[in-house]
């Protein structure tokens, strides 16, 4: 079946502008994650949801950073005034419930996010 | 929070050699370790996990060992081939809310060496 997608693949901003990345997660995963990869630098947690809900978000690095996930399915990560340091890659993540043998996150391709 | 450290950064080894990366962990509420490798711009993929009730688990060539009291897990690779080559990452994860929430290392990059 169809795994973890996000678009768009590559985004490149000027300085001050406003981003939004989608994720779609794998059918049926109630679970959804969103982290950041900074260049040679493991992925760092942001935030995430179980269905709609955003159960934690202690990762976001600014009240710039906001995501949302209304229907418990596809989930957006926006980024408003965007700066140099916003430049990464954001990775999406979905499991299927959180259980124990259910924890395998799956990860989308990422989306490269280069601020000029 | 949670704190893990990976090493070594870079291994560089000959086809058909073993490769241990070791990664330590500081909060003693960590009770799941995923392991995930990571080929140049395509997606972490789970390759192993270990869970805290168990000291070891192996699948084929990948062998992963917890060791709790010390805070420290290590990925072994027995018989290594040129398409192991890729950053391998070692995460120390907790429950949150239903879920468990990982803390990543640096990374390592493996080189396999035909």
């Amino acid at each position: 079946g169809a795994g973890v997608s996000q678009s768009p693949r590559y985004k490149v901003a000027k300085r001050g502008q406003d981003v939004a990345l989608r994720c779609d997660p794998i059918s049926g995963h109630v679970s959804l994650f969103w982290y950041q990869q900074a260049l040679g630098q493991g992925p760092e947690f942001l935030t995430y949801f179980q269905n709609e809900a955003q159960l934690d978000k202690s990762g976001l690095p600014s009240d710039r950073f906001f995501a949302e996930r209304p229907e418990g399915s596809v989930s957006t990560l926006k980024i408003q005034r965007t700066q140099q340091e916003d430049s990464a890659v954001y990775l999406c993540a979905s499991s299927l419930v959180g259980g124990s043998n259910t924890d395998t996150q799956y990860f989308g391709p990422g989306t490269r996010l280069t601020v000029l | 929070g949670e704190n893990v450290e990976q090493h070594p950064s870079t291994l560089s080894v000959q086809e058909g050699d073993s490769a241990v990366i070791k990664c330590t962990y500081s909060d003693s509420a960590s009770n799941y370790f995923p392991w995930y490798k990571q080929e140049l711009g395509k997606r972490p993929q789970l390759i192993i996990d270990i869970r805290s009730n168990v000291g070891e688990k192996k699948d084929q060539r990948i062998a992963v060992t917890l060791n709790k009291t010390a805070k420290h897990f290590s990925l072994h690779i027995t018989e290594t081939q040129p398409e192991d080559s890729a950053v391998y990452f070692c995460a120390a994860s907790q429950r949150s809310g239903g879920s468990y929430i990982p803390t990543f290392g640096r990374g390592t990059s493996l080189i396999v060496h035909p």
